[in-house]
């Protein structure tokens, strides 16, 4: 079983620039997770999506960072205008549902650098 | 609001010697509790979890740790530690407050040297 895909795993931009990262999560996974860690943090989370509605999207910073989920299979994160402060790696997650006795499954994340 | 607190940043000790990697937590609700494992340039494992019943949770690993409600922790422990334990360790908490999203600890960098 594949794991939970994401693409490009490096990225480097200046700031002001946009950047998107993209996100395949394991089949037949109908929850899928964004979450933002910074150096020598935890991962915290942005957003969360059942299927292809966002559930919960409080953390995410909506003058900037906005997110979709198509038909409810892979999903981006797409940041514009980006800032020094967003460099991180984000990481996405998947799990068969969003109850707590559902495993996530983490990708290998995609390490943003603003110059 | 739920938090984690992973008390020690980083962790050195000398490999076949014991180890604890300490977290506490807090929260109003019932929680699930779960420790990840972060190799050096590799993505996420989930190492254990705590979901109901025994309070007592094992890794195939070696790796154990107890749910201590009166304490509110989850301290991961291990009795003889590898040199390819070597990693950062994240405790996470999740409840139905939060939609079940895993709110992750600081971490701790274990490095374990001959």
């Amino acid at each position: 079983e594949a794991g939970v895909v994401q693409s490009p795993r490096y990225k480097i931009i200046e700031k002001k620039q946009p950047v998107a990262f993209w996100c395949n999560p394991i089949s037949g996974h109908n929850t899928l997770y964004w979450y933002r860690q910074n150096l020598g943090q935890g991962p915290e989370l942005l957003i969360r999506y059942e299927n292809e509605e966002a559930v919960d999207d409080s953390q995410l910073p909506k003058d900037r960072f906005s997110a979709e989920r198509l038909k409810g299979v892979d999903s981006t994160l797409k940041i514009q205008p980006a800032e020094l402060g967003d460099s991180a790696v984000y990481l996405c997650a998947s799990s068969r549902g969003s109850g707590g006795y559902n495993e996530q499954f983490f990708g290998p994340g995609t390490r943003l650098t603003v110059l | 609001a739920q938090s984690v607190t992973q008390l020690d940043s980083q962790v050195p000790v000398f490999e076949e010697a014991p180890v604890e990697l300490r977290c506490n937590y807090s929260s109003s609700v019932s929680v699930y509790l779960f420790w990840y494992v972060q190799y050096p340039n590799q993505g996420l494992q989930l190492l254990l979890k705590y979901l109901s019943g025994s309070t007592l949770v094992e890794s195939i690993n070696g790796f154990e740790a107890e749910f201590n409600k009166s304490q509110t922790s989850f301290h991961l422990r291990k009795p003889s530690v590898h040199i390819s334990d070597t990693a950062e360790y994240f405790c996470a908490v999740s409840d139905s407050n939060s939609g079940y999203a895993l709110n992750f600890g600081k971490g701790t960098s274990l490095l374990v040297t001959p």
